[in-house]
């Protein structure tokens, strides 16, 4: 079985702190991704990476940045975490990127900016 | 740019009914499209994936349907039990495999047992 873990269900985090939120994969996936749910705008993706050191933009990037320095690890920063960062973050992997493989997802960050 | 829309809403019916949820997107060049189950408070489980290729995928009681020129899929639940309670997503890859899903709001369904 795939399996995607995110190092913290939930995080508690003041303004302005430098939030780093780690997710490993274990089954050696090319693509990771990040996305945000949050009620009533659904999921949304904020980076992804389909290789070591590679990452693309998302739908909503701003604010936030990412490291992919090996395969199985995709860690994303919130340079200054700020209230309107508080959500749900969803990190999920794929396995290649020349074909249409599943996208497997982790259980979730929920973090909360006070 | 490409949106995923889910009706209903939310859904709530008896045990034991076959019950279809729907799901649209606004750019038939779709590469793939992958149907969500999400309990409260959790990650996501993939139920199904179909290839633009494919018309649909089957998995014990569900069936997933893909029409790409019209730009719709259906998710097809047989035999409704209480535990399929959960949020369901529809989402749609629109660029390579290695690119990034565009959700739909997905359906709240509720099996009344």
């Amino acid at each position: 079985d795939v399996k995607v873990t995110q190092s913290s269900r939930y995080l508690v985090k003041r303004t302005g702190e430098k939030v780093f939120l780690e997710c490993v994969q274990d089954m050696d996936h090319e693509n990771m991704f990040w996305y945000r749910q949050d009620p009533g705008l659904g999921l949304r993706l904020i980076y992804f990476s389909y290789d070591v050191k590679m990452k693309e933009k998302g739908d909503i990037p701003e604010g936030y940045s990412v490291s992919r320095e090996k395969k199985e690890r995709f860690s994303l920063i919130l340079e200054s975490a700020s209230t309107n960062q508080t959500s749900m973050y969803l990190c999920a992997s794929s396995l290649g990127h020349r074909t249409p493989y599943e996208q497997y997802f982790g259980p979730g960050t929920r973090l909360t900016v006070t | 740019k490409q949106e995923v829309t889910q009706i209903p809403a939310a859904l709530s019916v008896p045990e034991g009914e076959n019950l279809v949820l729907n799901c649209s997107f606004t750019d038939s060049a779709i590469y793939n499209l992958q149907w969500f189950r999400q309990d409260p408070g959790k990650g996501l489980t993939s139920l199904l994936l179909i290839q633009s290729s494919q018309r649909e995928q089957t998995s014990g009681r569900l069936n997933a349907s893909l029409d790409k020129s019209s730009g719709r899929s259906t998710l097809y639940i047989a035999a409704s039990q209480p535990g399929d309670s959960a949020t369901y997503l529809c989402a749609v890859q629109s660029g390579g495999g290695a690119d990034g899903l565009t959700f739909g709001k997905g359906t709240h369904l509720i099996i009344q047992p």
